[in-house]
């Protein structure tokens, strides 16, 4: 199994609609989870983060987190063309010694004009 | 606001080569990271880079490979022999805390002719 998997899309969307974005992982340990923002040829770009179990809101994105089903989703209310982008999930993988993000394969997003 | 600063933006290297790709995480951070991206590809993992030693490494991270924080500011990536499949987008990353948010550099694309 995976270590973070991600549907690798595109996902198409209609402007204004709403976006879902899944990601689930394989490590129990794992205590936060990231969003990142990767546009064409760009570096990944923080959007989100989250730590507990529940929805994190933020403008129009909504983090949730289900722990205990190893699952982590990202919503994007009214969706614009330049949400067009390909969307990261990444897990910290807590360590005592050493640790490193790891990385979905990513989603890639397209909102219709 | 702080940023990662990676030099240069662009390196075209002969095969056989060594380079150097360099990069000034923000000052107040305490881990330090280097990705890289092949075209199309996902972000991957190289190595993660704490209290001035390798703290974990990837399977890509081979002896060609090597990290150095030469000063309290610097931290560079240095690949010994470049080969034709080191050609990719190489991002330098840093955070402050164990469960902190990972910033990016903007990258550095690589091409090995």
């Amino acid at each position: 199994q995976k270590e973070v998997e991600q549907n690798s899309g595109p996902l198409s969307v209609p402007e204004g609609a709403i976006a879902s974005l899944n990601c689930t992982y394989s490590d129990r340990g794992s205590q936060s989870f990231f969003w990142y923002r990767q546009y064409s040829g760009k570096s990944p770009e923080l959007i989100m983060s989250i730590y507990s179990n529940g929805d994190k809101e933020d403008g129009r994105f909504t983090a949730q987190l289900n722990k205990a089903s190893q699952y982590v989703s990202l919503l994007i209310r009214d969706s614009q063309p330049s949400d067009s982008a390909t969307y990261l999930c990444a897990v910290n993988r807590e360590k005592n010694y050493g640790q490193n993000f790891v990385f979905g394969p990513g989603t890639r997003l397209s909102v219709l004009p | 606001e702080p940023e990662v600063t990676q030099t240069p933006s662009h390196q075209v290297t002969q095969m056989g080569q060594e380079v150097i790709l360099r990069c000034v995480p923000i000052s107040n951070h305490l881990y330090f990271y280097w990705y890289r991206q092949i075209l199309g590809q996902k972000v991957e993992f190289l190595v993660s880079f704490y209290n001035n030693e390798i703290s974990e490494k990837s399977e890509i991270f081979d002896d060609q490979f090597s990290v150095e924080r030469p000063d309290g500011s610097n931290f560079t990536l240095k690949i010994r022999s470049t080969k034709l499949e080191d050609s990719a987008m190489y991002f330098c990353a840093s955070k402050a805390g164990l469960a902190e948010k990972l910033f990016f550099g903007s990258g550095t694309q690589l091409s090995v002719l």
